[in-house]
């Protein structure tokens, strides 16, 4: 059974960069199958989905539109990991974030890690 | 990319039965048949309870039921018990090869 969990910094200040880490237990960042997920929750913008990685024989990310252009999501083979950078955040970013497993062919979140609250603020 | 549109909240009473909705697009919920529920209690990380459409994880109660119709999915609790008192968000997978979620719906009177 797969295990996810978040880590990185709760306070982050306006306009730096926001860096979580999701540590993957019980499958492999590399699986053809498996999708990894990046998705906060705010009060006021509820869920929210912001990307994905994926390995299907070379390595593909997808992103929302909404944050694409201060987006990253990179692999880490070598650690089984999958991480998430938000550049040039505001306070609207203040969210619980939450990494997320879902799978080729099964287009739902299998499971969740344990989310991790970042507030942006000075 | 706009999120999936729920009613903000539904109430009920032990015993009886709701639906809630969820609505999107023909390029999510009316194009695919994964359409998935999620029940989140507060504080708590948010649990699988129906996916695509219609189906039951293992150890969720049978009062839970999922269907679809059109650019429309709905979830129904049948028999509502207390612990069914919680939020609850539906996801959908869509044609950028993305998910998008529902902005929720509190179930209460429980």
């Amino acid at each position: 059974q797969v295990q996810l969990q978040e880590s990185g910094p709760g306070l982050v200040k306006p306009s730096q960069t926001l860096s979580l880490t999701c540590a993957i237990s019980g499958d492999s960042v590399s699986s053809n199958t498996a999708t990894w997920n990046w998705i906060r929750q705010s009060p006021s913008r509820g869920l929210e989905w912001l990307g994905r990685a994926f390995y299907r024989s070379t390595w593909s990310t997808v992103y929302a539109l909404s944050v694409k252009s201060r987006i990253t999501i990179n692999p880490d083979t070598s650690k089984n990991q999958v991480s998430l950078q938000l550049q040039s955040v505001t306070p609207e970013d203040t969210a619980v974030y939450y990494c997320a497993k879902s799978s080729a062919w099964e287009e739902y979140v299998q499971a969740w890690g344990q989310g991790t609250l970042v507030t942006v603020s000075s | 990319q706009s999120a999936l549109t729920q009613p903000a909240s539904v109430s009920g009473s032990p015993g009886q039965s709701i639906t809630i909705s969820c609505t999107g697009t023909s390029s999510d919920v009316g194009g695919y048949n994964y359409v998935s529920w999620y029940q989140q209690h507060p504080g708590k990380v948010p649990k699988l309870v129906i996916y695509d459409v219609t189906n039951r994880p293992s150890g969720v109660s049978s009062r839970f039921s999922g269907s679809k119709s059109g650019n429309t999915a709905s979830l129904t609790i049948s028999g509502l018990q207390a612990e069914d008192e919680a939020d609850y968000f539906c996801g959908s997978f869509t044609k950028y090869n993305s998910l998008v979620f529902g902005g929720g719906t509190k179930l209460t009177g429980l």
